[in-house]
């Protein structure tokens, strides 16, 4: 089946650049996603990025996608306090595009 | 639009005890779901739904039941609570992502019910 890994944790120093890792095993997977989660909130949709695309960015974010490797990176620039959170990755195959599966999530800690 | 409300926010309930979590979306959404989210762990489908009167298992179905006899409420059952239930629980609905790709989602998160079973 599916499977979606993620390292458990980041620390980042306010300022700094943030990358968040993930990779996954399965190769229909035709749509990739970040979710952000604050504390004692749901997940809000970050960005997303197709699997014919290589790389997407979004003001302060970027995506990169390897294909090859099933590697897909969250790279935040000038990380802030307010970024904190836990990042879940998440993918999809092209015919159950609702149906999502997730990465254990990663903390990111910015400190100040 | 109020997005995903869920209730109870909280709830502590004793092994063998039941009780029902409600949800409810204001999107006009058919896709919905409910996930659990146990530590350090992310998130597993356990019901979902396509439509008013249609529901499915996801990975972990057992122990729960749902009904959908609106577009607007999804509601999960659990009957004959154990402490494995131990979760803090999320239900979503989805709404195309993208018009010009076809097969891609946004889901939209409640605030989540944590559950603890002693």
């Amino acid at each position: 089946g599916e499977d979606v890994e993620q390292s458990l944790f980041l620390s980042v120093r306010e300022g700094d650049s943030s990358v968040i890792n993930c990779t996954y095993t399965d190769s229909s997977s035709t749509y990739l996603y970040w979710y952000k989660q604050e504390p004692g909130a749901g997940l809000q949709l970050l960005t997303y990025i197709f699997s014919n695309m290589d790389m997407k960015q979004d003001q302060r974010l970027t995506v990169l996608l390897n294909k090859k490797d099933k590697h897909l990176s969250l790279r935040i620039a000038d990380t802030q306090t307010g970024d904190s959170a836990i990042y879940f990755c998440a993918e999809t195959p092209y015919n159950a595009g609702n149906m999502l599966t997730f990465g254990g999530g990663t903390r990111l800690m910015v400190k100040p | 639009n109020a997005g995903v409300t869920q209730t109870p926010k909280f709830r502590i309930l004793k092994i063998g005890q039941s009780m029902t979590l409600q949800c409810t979306q204001d999107m006009n959404h058919n896709y919905m779901y409910w996930y659990r989210q146990d530590p350090g762990m992310g998130l597993k489908l356990i019901y979902y739904s396509v439509g008013a009167g249609i529901t499915d298992k996801g990975e972990v179905p057992n122990g729960y039941n749902v009904s959908r006899s609106t577009t607007e409420d999804f509601p999960l059952r659990l009957e004959l609570a154990a402490p494995s239930q131990t979760s803090v629980y999320f239900c979503a609905s989805s709404y195309p992502l993208d018009p010009g790709q076809a097969n891609t989602y946004e889901q939209y998160f409640g605030p989540g019910t944590r559950l603890t079973v002693t």
